[in-house]
């Protein structure tokens, strides 16, 4: 089965600018999160959507969304963009069938760096 | 809320030595415990998880974590560093509700021959 896959895998942009990262998923997983790592503030969680609809958010401002398509690849997109939005953005997915945590697998990350 | 404590930001050990890297998490409710390698320029992969019943969790690449609920611990072990065990490792915990992690700080790993 293939893994997560993420496009593109390296994004070089300037300030002001926009993205779109995408996400496919495992196939059959239906739950996508997308984390931030930077080495100051380490591993962040996003957001998570499960069947198109955001599930769970983190702390981010409103330039970062996101959205879930009907066959479970997800974007997220970053508005005006920011020195500081210059990360490794990982996408997740998981089976997410029911209430319980379960694993998530995760993708090779987009390196996005912000001229 | 729930947050996630590395102690050691940096372990050094030999190679053919014990690895063992330390985590404390709190939680309000009882929590899914899981540790994730990232090697240079890689997403991270899952070595084990915790989420109910045996408390000593056996992973992959000779990796186990025992999870201590009075120490609120699951500190990850191998007995035999190899070189290929040169990475950053990250501990991680979840709850029912949805699928946030929440990660510690990391801990890189370096092997010396």
């Amino acid at each position: 089965k293939a893994g997560v896959t993420q496009t593109p895998r390296y994004l070089i942009k300037t300030r002001g600018q926009q993205v779109t990262l995408s996400c496919s998923p495992i196939s059959g997983h239906r739950s996508v999160s997308w984390y931030q790592q930077t080495p100051g503030q380490g591993l962040q969680f996003l957001f998570e959507y499960f069947s198109e609809t955001q599930r769970n958010k983190g702390n981010f401002p409103g330039r970062f969304s996101g959205r879930q398509f009907s066959n479970s690849r997800s974007e997220m997109n970053v508005s005006t963009l920011e020195l500081g939005d210059s990360a490794l953005y990982l996408c997740a997915s998981s089976l997410a069938g029911t209430g319980q945590s379960d694993t998530q697998y995760f993708g090779p990350g987009t390196r996005l760096t912000v001229l | 809320a729930q947050s996630v404590t590395q102690l050691g930001s940096h372990v050094s050990v030999s190679e053919g030595a014990l690895v063992l890297l330390r985590c404390n998490y709190s939680s309000s409710v009882p929590p899914y415990l899981f540790w994730y390698v990232q090697y240079p320029n890689q997403g991270l992969q899952l070595l084990l998880k915790y989420t109910t019943g045996a408390t000593l969790v056996k992973g992959i690449n000779g990796f186990e974590a025992e999870f201590k609920k009075s120490e609120t611990s699951f500190h990850l072990t191998k007995p035999s560093a190899h070189m290929s065990d040169a990475a950053e490792y990250f501990c991680a915990v979840s709850v029912a509700a949805g699928n946030k992690l929440t990660f510690g700080g990391g801990t890189r790993v370096l092997v010396k021959p």
